[in-house]
C-alpha cells in the first residue's frame, strides 16, 4: 500500500548544484501536484499535471521544471538550486476526476536545504 | 488578496472545548473544500471533505459550507491533546483555473490538558 512515493528524504544542496526530486504513485490517478511548504506560508502549488501529457503551472514554478513522464511517475527539477529553495517539498496526488478532486494522497516530504 | 485565507493562530483551547476554525476564499466558483491535519514534521492527511452549502457531520469534527458568504469552516468538539495540529483548508478551484487544489496558511491548534 505504498500510495505516493516520494525521494529522496532530506537533501542538501550548494547553490548552483542541480537535482531532480522523484514521485511515483500506484493509486492510477490522473492528477499529480507538486508543492513546497515554508514556515507560515501553507503549501503552495509549484506545478501540476492534470492528466498524463500535460503539466501547468502554479502559484510558484519560477526555477523548477517538471516531467510527467508517464502516469505514474512526475519529476521535479531544480536547474540552479538557490537558497530561497530551501524548503519542504510534497508530490501529491488526488483522487476523483477532473471536476471534483477528493481526497489528495501526499508523499512524506523532501526536506531540501541550500546552502 | 491571497486565493485561500486562514488566521496562522496559535488557537488554544483547553481539553475537552470546542476548537472553531474558519477559512476564506476568493474564488467564487470553487466547488469543493477540505479539511487537512498535518503534524509536526508529518504528511497533511484528511479530516473532510465538503461540496454542499450546510454542514457536514464526521465523528467529533464538522465542516460548515457557506458559498455566498465564501468560507468554510471547522469545528472540533471535545478537542484531545491529539488534536493538537496544524489545520489546513483547501480548495479546489473551478474548471477555468485548471482544478487547482489551492491550500491556505494553516491555522495551528493547541489543545491543553
Amino acid at each position: 500500500n505504498a500510495g505516493v512515493t516520494q525521494t529522496p528524504k532530506f537533501q542538501v544542496l550548494k547553490t548552483g548544484q542541480s537535482m531532480t526530486l522523484q514521485c511515483a504513485q500506484d493509486m492510477n490517478h490522473n492528477s499529480m501536484y507538486w508543492y513546497r511548504q515554508d514556515p507560515g506560508m501553507g503549501l503552495r502549488l509549484i506545478y501540476y499535471s492534470a492528466s498524463e501529457g500535460t503539466t501547468d503551472k502554479g502559484e510558484v514554478p519560477n526555477g523548477y521544471n517538471v516531467s510527467r513522464l508517464n502516469k505514474r511517475e512526475f519529476s521535479l527539477r531544480l536547474e540552479s538550486a538557490a537558497p530561497s529553495q530551501t524548503s519542504v517539498y510534497f508530490c501529491a496526488s488526488p483522487a476523483g476526476g477532473i471536476l471534483k478532486n477528493t481526497e489528495a494522497f501526499f508523499g512524506q516530504g523532501t526536506r531540501l536545504t541550500v546552502v | 488578496q491571497k486565493e485561500v485565507e486562514q488566521n496562522s493562530g496559535p488557537l488554544s483551547v483547553p481539553e475537552g472545548a470546542i476548537a472553531s476554525l474558519n477559512c476564506t476564499y476568493s474564488d467564487r466558483g470553487s466547488q469543493s473544500f477540505f479539511w487537512y491535519r498535518q503534524y509536526s514534521g508529518k504528511s497533511p492527511e484528511l479530516i473532510m471533505f465538503i461540496y454542499s452549502n450546510g454542514d457536514k457531520e464526521d465523528g467529533r469534527f464538522t465542516a460548515q459550507l457557506n458559498k455566498a458568504s465564501q468560507y468554510v469552516s471547522l469545528l472540533i468538539r471535545d478537542s484531545q491533546p491529539s488534536d493538537s495540529a496544524t489545520y489546513l483548508c483547501a480548495v479546489n478551484r473551478n474548471k477555468a483555473a485548471g482544478n487547482k487544489l489551492t491550500f491556505g496558511g494553516g491555522t495551528r491548534v493547541l489543545v491543553k490538558p
